[in-house]
Protein backbone atom coordinates (compact mmCIF):
# COMPACT_ATOMS: atom_id res chain seq x y z
CA UNK A 1 0.00 0.00 0.00
CA UNK A 2 1.22 3.81 -0.56
CA UNK A 3 1.11 5.38 1.85
CA UNK A 4 0.68 9.18 1.27
CA UNK A 5 2.13 11.60 4.18
CA UNK A 6 0.81 15.34 3.86
CA UNK A 7 2.51 18.39 5.50
CA UNK A 8 1.79 20.30 7.33
CA UNK A 9 -0.96 18.87 9.18
CA UNK A 10 -2.56 22.90 9.67
CA UNK A 11 -1.24 25.68 8.57
CA UNK A 12 -2.96 29.48 8.89
CA UNK A 13 -2.06 31.84 6.28
CA UNK A 14 -2.83 35.38 5.41
CA UNK A 15 -5.01 36.74 2.84
CA UNK A 16 -2.23 37.61 -0.11
CA UNK A 17 -0.30 34.89 1.20
CA UNK A 18 1.33 31.95 -0.83
CA UNK A 19 0.68 28.68 0.75
CA UNK A 20 2.41 25.38 -0.30
CA UNK A 21 1.13 22.24 0.71
CA UNK A 22 3.39 18.59 0.22
CA UNK A 23 2.08 15.57 -0.47
CA UNK A 24 5.27 12.42 -0.42
CA UNK A 25 4.19 9.42 -0.97
CA UNK A 26 6.00 5.69 0.30
CA UNK A 27 6.56 4.72 -3.45
CA UNK A 28 7.05 6.44 -6.82
CA UNK A 29 3.20 7.26 -7.87
CA UNK A 30 2.67 8.50 -11.76
CA UNK A 31 0.51 11.46 -10.84
CA UNK A 32 -1.28 13.58 -7.53
CA UNK A 33 -4.98 13.81 -7.30
CA UNK A 34 -6.20 16.61 -4.96
CA UNK A 35 -9.66 17.47 -3.05
CA UNK A 36 -10.70 20.43 -1.43
CA UNK A 37 -13.30 20.03 1.16
CA UNK A 38 -14.81 22.40 3.06
CA UNK A 39 -16.84 22.13 6.74
CA UNK A 40 -19.86 20.26 6.39
CA UNK A 41 -19.43 19.23 2.63
CA UNK A 42 -18.71 17.11 0.51
CA UNK A 43 -14.89 16.67 -1.34
CA UNK A 44 -14.55 18.63 -4.90
CA UNK A 45 -12.32 17.49 -6.90
CA UNK A 46 -9.36 20.35 -7.63
CA UNK A 47 -6.22 19.12 -9.13
CA UNK A 48 -5.89 16.13 -11.30
CA UNK A 49 -3.13 14.90 -13.23
CA UNK A 50 -0.87 16.53 -10.92
CA UNK A 51 -0.99 20.25 -12.07
CA UNK A 52 -4.23 20.73 -13.98
CA UNK A 53 -6.70 22.45 -12.48
CA UNK A 54 -10.35 20.93 -11.83
CA UNK A 55 -13.35 23.07 -13.75
CA UNK A 56 -13.88 26.60 -11.46
CA UNK A 57 -10.55 26.31 -9.49
CA UNK A 58 -9.23 29.59 -9.96
CA UNK A 59 -5.96 30.11 -11.40
CA UNK A 60 -4.31 30.95 -8.20
CA UNK A 61 -4.27 27.03 -7.57
CA UNK A 62 -1.28 25.37 -9.17
CA UNK A 63 -0.17 21.64 -9.02
CA UNK A 64 3.64 19.97 -9.69
CA UNK A 65 6.20 17.24 -8.58
CA UNK A 66 6.64 13.49 -9.59
CA UNK A 67 7.98 10.87 -8.00
CA UNK A 68 7.37 10.49 -4.35
CA UNK A 69 7.04 14.28 -3.83
CA UNK A 70 3.82 16.40 -4.84
CA UNK A 71 2.35 19.81 -3.80
CA UNK A 72 -0.20 22.13 -4.56
CA UNK A 73 0.48 25.89 -4.19
CA UNK A 74 -1.80 28.67 -3.63
CA UNK A 75 -0.09 31.94 -5.05
CA UNK A 76 -2.36 34.40 -3.41
CA UNK A 77 -4.16 33.08 -0.41
CA UNK A 78 -8.32 34.02 -0.14
CA UNK A 79 -10.65 33.73 2.35
CA UNK A 80 -12.95 31.20 0.61
CA UNK A 81 -9.88 28.77 0.17
CA UNK A 82 -9.76 27.55 3.37
CA UNK A 83 -10.56 24.34 3.83
CA UNK A 84 -9.03 21.21 4.02
CA UNK A 85 -6.90 19.40 1.22
CA UNK A 86 -6.43 16.03 0.29
CA UNK A 87 -3.84 14.08 -1.49
CA UNK A 88 -4.97 10.96 -3.33
CA UNK A 89 -2.84 8.28 -5.81
CA UNK A 90 -4.03 5.42 -8.26
CA UNK A 91 -0.73 4.45 -9.52
CA UNK A 92 -1.12 0.98 -7.33
CA UNK A 93 -4.36 -0.72 -4.88
CA UNK A 94 -5.55 0.28 -2.68
CA UNK A 95 -6.60 4.01 -3.61
CA UNK A 96 -5.05 5.72 -1.15
CA UNK A 97 -5.89 9.23 0.35
CA UNK A 98 -3.39 11.50 2.37
CA UNK A 99 -4.44 12.32 5.95
CA UNK A 100 -5.32 16.08 5.10
CA UNK A 101 -3.94 19.45 5.70
CA UNK A 102 -6.58 22.15 7.18
CA UNK A 103 -5.42 25.88 5.86
CA UNK A 104 -7.11 28.50 8.08
CA UNK A 105 -7.21 31.82 7.66
CA UNK A 106 -4.86 33.61 9.72
CA UNK B 1 -25.62 18.66 -14.27
CA UNK B 2 -24.17 15.39 -12.54
CA UNK B 3 -26.28 14.37 -9.39
CA UNK B 4 -25.02 11.90 -6.78
CA UNK B 5 -27.62 11.13 -4.62
CA UNK B 6 -26.97 8.78 -1.06
CA UNK B 7 -29.72 7.06 1.19
CA UNK B 8 -29.95 4.29 3.52
CA UNK B 9 -27.95 5.22 6.30
CA UNK B 10 -28.90 5.22 9.68
CA UNK B 11 -28.01 3.62 13.22
CA UNK B 12 -27.66 0.12 13.14
CA UNK B 13 -25.94 -2.29 15.97
CA UNK B 14 -22.52 -3.92 15.60
CA UNK B 15 -22.51 -7.19 13.17
CA UNK B 16 -25.87 -6.26 11.71
CA UNK B 17 -25.98 -5.22 7.72
CA UNK B 18 -27.53 -1.89 5.78
CA UNK B 19 -27.60 -1.27 2.33
CA UNK B 20 -27.13 2.28 1.02
CA UNK B 21 -27.89 3.32 -2.39
CA UNK B 22 -26.83 6.23 -5.06
CA UNK B 23 -28.99 7.57 -7.38
CA UNK B 24 -27.24 9.11 -10.21
CA UNK B 25 -28.30 11.37 -13.15
CA UNK B 26 -26.92 14.10 -15.41
CA UNK B 27 -24.98 11.37 -17.41
CA UNK B 28 -24.70 8.14 -18.77
CA UNK B 29 -24.69 6.31 -15.78
CA UNK B 30 -23.66 3.17 -17.43
CA UNK B 31 -20.59 4.31 -18.94
CA UNK B 32 -18.76 5.24 -16.14
CA UNK B 33 -16.89 3.28 -13.66
CA UNK B 34 -18.27 4.20 -9.97
CA UNK B 35 -17.07 3.80 -6.25
CA UNK B 36 -17.62 4.63 -2.73
CA UNK B 37 -15.41 6.29 -0.18
CA UNK B 38 -15.78 6.99 3.53
CA UNK B 39 -14.83 9.18 5.88
CA UNK B 40 -15.01 8.29 9.36
CA UNK B 41 -16.09 11.47 12.35
CA UNK B 42 -13.58 13.96 12.24
CA UNK B 43 -11.08 11.91 10.10
CA UNK B 44 -9.46 11.83 6.74
CA UNK B 45 -10.95 9.74 3.51
CA UNK B 46 -10.92 6.00 2.82
CA UNK B 47 -11.51 4.47 -1.01
CA UNK B 48 -14.36 1.77 0.41
CA UNK B 49 -15.17 0.08 -3.43
CA UNK B 50 -15.53 0.17 -7.10
CA UNK B 51 -17.26 -1.22 -9.81
CA UNK B 52 -16.83 -1.57 -13.30
CA UNK B 53 -19.15 -0.37 -15.93
CA UNK B 54 -20.95 -3.47 -16.49
CA UNK B 55 -20.91 -4.65 -12.79
CA UNK B 56 -18.58 -7.40 -13.73
CA UNK B 57 -15.56 -6.12 -11.86
CA UNK B 58 -15.22 -4.66 -8.35
CA UNK B 59 -12.41 -4.07 -6.20
CA UNK B 60 -11.93 -3.22 -2.28
CA UNK B 61 -9.46 -3.14 0.29
CA UNK B 62 -8.73 -5.30 2.67
CA UNK B 63 -10.71 -3.27 5.09
CA UNK B 64 -13.73 -4.43 3.91
CA UNK B 65 -13.32 -7.29 1.50
CA UNK B 66 -15.60 -10.16 2.24
CA UNK B 67 -17.47 -7.63 4.55
CA UNK B 68 -18.95 -5.11 1.36
CA UNK B 69 -20.53 -5.96 -1.72
CA UNK B 70 -20.90 -3.00 -4.32
CA UNK B 71 -23.48 -3.54 -7.23
CA UNK B 72 -24.91 -1.34 -9.62
CA UNK B 73 -28.09 -0.88 -11.69
CA UNK B 74 -27.50 0.66 -15.27
CA UNK B 75 -31.02 0.11 -16.43
CA UNK B 76 -32.14 2.47 -12.82
CA UNK B 77 -28.81 4.26 -12.43
CA UNK B 78 -28.47 3.30 -9.37
CA UNK B 79 -25.46 2.25 -6.99
CA UNK B 80 -25.30 -0.15 -4.04
CA UNK B 81 -22.96 -0.73 -1.04
CA UNK B 82 -24.19 -4.16 0.89
CA UNK B 83 -22.67 -3.92 4.01
CA UNK B 84 -22.57 -6.66 6.46
CA UNK B 85 -20.84 -8.11 9.57
CA UNK B 86 -20.61 -4.37 10.55
CA UNK B 87 -17.83 -3.01 13.05
CA UNK B 88 -17.87 0.73 15.09
CA UNK B 89 -15.32 1.79 12.82
CA UNK B 90 -17.30 1.21 10.38
CA UNK B 91 -19.01 4.78 11.48
CA UNK B 92 -18.38 7.31 8.34
CA UNK B 93 -20.08 9.64 5.95
CA UNK B 94 -20.57 7.02 3.29
CA UNK B 95 -20.29 9.17 -0.11
CA UNK B 96 -21.02 7.73 -3.90
CA UNK B 97 -18.55 8.83 -6.58
CA UNK B 98 -17.52 8.75 -9.68
CA UNK B 99 -14.17 7.80 -11.76
CA UNK B 100 -13.87 9.59 -15.14
CA UNK B 101 -12.32 8.17 -18.41
CA UNK B 102 -10.41 9.04 -21.19
CA UNK B 103 -11.51 9.33 -24.33
CA UNK B 104 -11.01 5.48 -25.24
CA UNK B 105 -13.28 4.85 -22.41
CA UNK B 106 -10.49 3.74 -19.95
CA UNK B 107 -11.05 4.40 -16.30
CA UNK B 108 -9.53 6.74 -14.17
CA UNK B 109 -9.68 6.11 -10.27
CA UNK B 110 -9.88 9.20 -8.88
CA UNK B 111 -12.87 11.13 -8.65
CA UNK B 112 -14.66 13.68 -10.54
CA UNK B 113 -17.74 13.91 -9.11
CA UNK B 114 -19.42 13.65 -5.45
CA UNK B 115 -22.66 12.94 -3.66
CA UNK B 116 -23.63 15.38 -0.33
CA UNK B 117 -23.06 11.78 1.49
CA UNK B 118 -24.83 9.37 4.31
CA UNK B 119 -23.96 9.07 7.51
CA UNK B 120 -23.65 5.30 8.99
CA UNK B 121 -23.22 4.90 12.63
CA UNK B 122 -22.53 1.81 14.24
CA UNK B 123 -23.58 1.46 17.90
CA UNK B 124 -25.10 -0.77 20.24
Amino acid sequence: EIVLTQSPTTIAASPGEKVTITCRASSSVSYMYWYQQKSGASPKLWIYDTSKLASGVPNRFSGSGSGTSYSLTINTMETEDAATYYCQQWSSTPLTFGSGTKLEIK
Amino acid sequence: EVQLVESGGGLVQPGRSLKLSCAASGFTFSNYYMAWVRQAPKKGLEWVATISTSGSRTYYPDSVKGRFTISRDNAKSSLYLQMNSLKSEDTATYYCARHPHNYGGYPHYYFDYWGQGVMVTVSS
